[in-house]
């Protein structure tokens, strides 16, 4: 066990559907980050949450929708997603943006686009 | 920007041998440096951090790595690897206070390391 809990651990969704994922840290951290993780690329940072706001949107499609209501929880909300869109969703936190203790992850969503 | 590049996609290794995975940064600014590990199916778990001090830094399971700020690299190493040792490993930078990316990690492409009996 992590610290952070990711659900679900597969998914497979049409591309009409709506689904969530869903993140939950009990470490006491202040940021939460979602990260994807594709085949052959190296992980690529998608939103960075601390202290309940939004501070990066790396130039994510507005088909994932980010939301943070609370320290302890993190969800991505996906909608009309694509095949392409396929991968591993890693969440992430740690005590605050930029602590130097790194990240603590969780085991990530298998996500697959039929 | 930040960036990392992981020399080797993929290391294949016999048990018992020594392994070395090589990790060069650039930045523009002071870095933190981590090596994590990935087993298949889960999420990334930290091995260790370079944030300050002395330059070798030891992590679990008997991973050390070295800070070499001249040649900007990181290199992760293991004298004696086990079965138990084959994952995907990642390297990974964030900017020290006062950077661009400060607060974030840019990690590299990963390596495999598989070893062999």
């Amino acid at each position: 066990e992590t610290g952070v809990t990711q659900t679900p651990r597969h998914l497979v969704m049409g591309m009409t559907n709506k689904k969530s994922l869903k993140c939950e840290q009990h470490l006491g951290h202040n940021a939460m980050y979602w990260y994807k993780q594709s085949a052959k690329k190296p992980l690529e940072l998608m939103f960075v949450y601390s202290l309940e706001e939004r501070v990066e949107n790396n130039s994510v499609p507005s088909r994932f929708s980010p939301e943070c209501p609370n320290s302890s929880h993190l969800f991505l909300h996906l909608h009309t997603l694509q095949p392409e869109d396929s991968a591993l969703y890693l969440c992430a936190s740690s005590q605050e943006q930029g602590a130097p203790d790194g990240y603590t992850f969780g085991s990530g969503t298998r996500l697959t686009v039929v | 920007a930040q960036s990392v590049t992981q020399l080797d996609s993929q290391v294949p290794v016999f048990e018992e041998a020594p392994v070395e995975l090589r990790c060069n940064y650039s930045s523009s600014v002071s870095v933190y440096l981590f090596w994590y590990v990935q087993y298949p199916n889960q999420g990334l778990q930290l091995l260790l951090k370079y944030l300050s001090g002395s330059t070798l830094v030891k992590g679990i399971n008997g991973f050390e790595a070295e800070f070499n700020k001249s040649q900007t690299s990181f290199h992760l190493r293991k004298p004696s690897v086990h079965i138990s040792d084959t994952a995907e490993y990642f390297c990974a930078v964030s900017d020290r206070f006062g950077g661009t990316s400060y607060g974030k990690l840019t990690f590299g492409q990963g390596t495999i390391l598989t070893v062999h009996p």
